[in-house]
Parts: structure tokens; sequence; C-alpha cells
């Protein structure tokens, strides 16, 4: 079975700064894992996504995240946070066979000041 | 390729009254997934189609929810006997058999009065 835990519900940065959003994972199978976006009242955008290819992977919108196997890490990182990155983000694991079911996290709220 | 979609985007219902929600995958994909999201929360499996065989089940889905997706193609997802306890987004899925992304529809929204 897998499962991921984001550290933290809220990030609250300035407009301009460093984003990190945090995700430990747990699996029994080397995983696939992903980091999807969810703006109010909407379904589920996804950002990036590794399937253990390189293990720095870029995304959308500036963003990228680095899988860590001795961490067991997904971390998400942007180099300058904008206005219309206050979102909420979710980090999700799955196997890299059979159903691959995407297992969330509890999600981490991103918050950007002016 | 329109994404997936879902239908309603809203939903309101008095307790006790059923409710059937539709979702419209992309239709090169053969793998479909229905999740549910609360205030707050992740989304939590519910079920799991390839196909129009249903291989997955959480315990999340009471005898009142049943999934169907004849054909293969669209899928619907009805909950009996509504309790205020669904009132939440439901979110809909699909992705190929090769694995990877799921790419998600809108959800609709339940609330149950």
């Amino acid at each position: 079975a897998q499962s991921v835990t984001q550290l933290g519900s809220h990030v609250s940065v300035s407009e301009g700064a460093l984003v990190l959003l945090r995700c430990n994972y747990s699996s029994s199978v080397p995983p696939y894992l992903f980091w999807y976006v969810q703006y109010p009242n909407q379904g589920l955008q996804l950002l990036l996504k590794y399937t253990s290819a390189a293990t720095l992977v870029k995304g959308i919108n500036g963003f990228e995240a680095e899988f860590k196997k001795s961490e067991t890490s997904f971390h998400l990182t942007k180099p300058s946070a904008h206005m219309s990155d206050a979102a909420e983000y979710f980090c999700a694991v799955s196997a890299p066979r059979g159903s691959y079911i995407p297992t969330f996290g509890r999600g981490t709220s991103l918050i950007v000041h002016p | 390729d329109t994404g997936v979609s879902q239908n309603p985007r809203h939903k309101i219902t008095k307790r006790g009254q059923n409710v059937t929600f539709r979702c419209d995958p992309i239709s090169e994909h053969n793998r479909l997934y229905w999740y549910r999201q609360t205030l707050g929360q992740g989304p939590e499996f519910l079920t799991y189609f390839q196909n129009e065989a249903q291989l997955e089940k959480s315990r999340l889905l009471s005898d009142r929810f049943s999934a169907e997706r004849p054909k293969g193609s669209f899928s619907t997802l009805e909950i009996q006997r509504t309790e205020q306890g669904d009132s939440a987004m439901y979110l809909c899925a699909s992705s190929t058999d090769r694995g990877g992304e799921a790419f998600f529809g809108q959800g609709t929204r339940l609330t149950v009065v």
C-alpha cells in the first residue's frame, strides 16, 4: 500500500519568495509520484510527475520537484511565488503497475502575500 | 480532446432522495476513477474501472453507492437515500493503461439538505 504525508496544512509566503511544499511518501515498491493543484470549486490539475526517470522533475508554471529515495521525499518548489500561485496543492502516490490508483495527501494551502 | 467532463457541476438534494452523477472520460482512456473530497481534505478513492469492469471498491463505498460504466465509456455514480454526510465534491478521473497521471474533471458538488 502507498501513502503520502504533506507537512503543513498551510504555507504562507510573500510574493517573489521561495515556495517549498513538503511531501513524504511510503511505498513498498518504487512509486510514481505526482503534484496536483486545485483552485476553488475546480478539479485537480497536474503540475508534474515522477515515473522513475530523472529525479529532478520540472512542471508547469515554474514548479519543480526532486525525488529523494533516501529521504522518501518529493518536495515541491518554485523560486519566486506569484499571487496566482495561491491554491491548494496535493501530493499523490501510486504503484508503478496494476491499478495505478493515486492516493492523495491531505493537501497544503499556499497563501501568497503581496 | 475536451478533457474529463462531469455533470452536473452542482446538485442540491433533500435527505433521502437519490442522485446520479455522470462522468465522460477522455476518449482514449480506459481507466476511470471516482473520488470524494470533503472540505479541507484530499480526494479519497471510491472506485476504479478498467473498461467496463469495476475492479476495485473502497470501504468508503457503502451499499447506498453504486457505480457503473456500461460499454467502457461514460460512467455514472448513484447515491441512494442520501444523507447529510454525503455532502462533498465528487471527482472523476481517467488515465491510460500505461499508468502515469490521472486527468480530473471539474467535479460535482453535492449538498444534501
